[in-house]
């Protein structure tokens, strides 16, 4: 079946604009997982759904970022008035709760 | 104390060699533990759980040490294909599902 999907693949964005990414969970896995990967840097946790309840925004790194899950499928991540540091590739996962999570390919953003 | 560490590597072994890595994490509490597999510019997949009792998947082995905090993956009779960053992966801190990954250990296999 499909797997995890994010768009854009690559974005390049000027510093003090506005992005949105754009993630397509799996069909019917009701977790969904913002992980960001800088150069040489592990994964780092940003944010987590979990159907309906309220999302656990623990790990995204200041006010200028932000993510809405939709209906319970597709969520956008957006960054405002990016800056430079947020450059790096953004991983989407999702699973069933508690099981694998699998990933989409990661959108690629650098920010000049 | 980083939460997840690992050597970074990279490991490089011919093939047919035998190589494991090692992982150490910080939080006491976590109850689920994962070896990731990342190929370059790609995104992580899972290759296997890692079970208190240890567990094997074919040329794969883990095994988990809960009083040292300690986790390990032997890969026996290496292939080429094996190349890749292998990341070690505990839940929490926040909460169960959320995951927390190390920075993964490099391994080149070469002919």
């Amino acid at each position: 079946g499909a797997g995890v999907s994010q768009s854009p693949s690559n974005k390049v964005t000027e510093k003090g604009k506005d992005v949105e990414l754009r993630c397509d969970p799996i069909s019917g896995h009701t977790a969904l997982y913002w992980y960001r990967q800088s150069l040489g840097q592990g994964l780092e946790f940003l944010i987590y759904f979990q159907g309906n309840s309220a999302p656990d925004k623990s790990g995204l790194p200041s006010d200028r970022f932000s993510a809405e899950r939709t209906g319970g499928s597709v969520s956008t991540l957006t960054i405002q008035r990016t800056q430079q540091e947020d450059s790096a590739v953004y991983l989407c996962a999702s699973s069933h709760i508690t099981d694998t999570q699998y990933f989409g390919p990661g959108t690629r953003l650098t920010v000049l | 104390r980083k939460e997840v560490e690992q050597d970074p590597g990279p490991f490089n072994v011919p093939e047919g060699a035998t190589v494991a890595f090692n992982c150490t994490y910080s939080n006491s509490a976590s109850q689920s533990f994962f070896w990731y597999r990342q190929d370059c510019r790609k995104e992580p997949k899972l290759l296997m759980s890692v079970y208190s009792s240890g567990n094997e998947d074919g040329r794969f082995t883990a095994q988990l040490n809960r009083a040292s905090q300690y986790i390990s993956l032997l890969i026996r009779d290496s292939k080429l294909s094996d190349s890749a960053t292998y990341l070690c992966v505990v839940n929490g801190p926040t909460g169960y599902s959320t995951l927390t990954f190390g920075k993964g250990t490099m391994l080149l296999v070469s002919p």
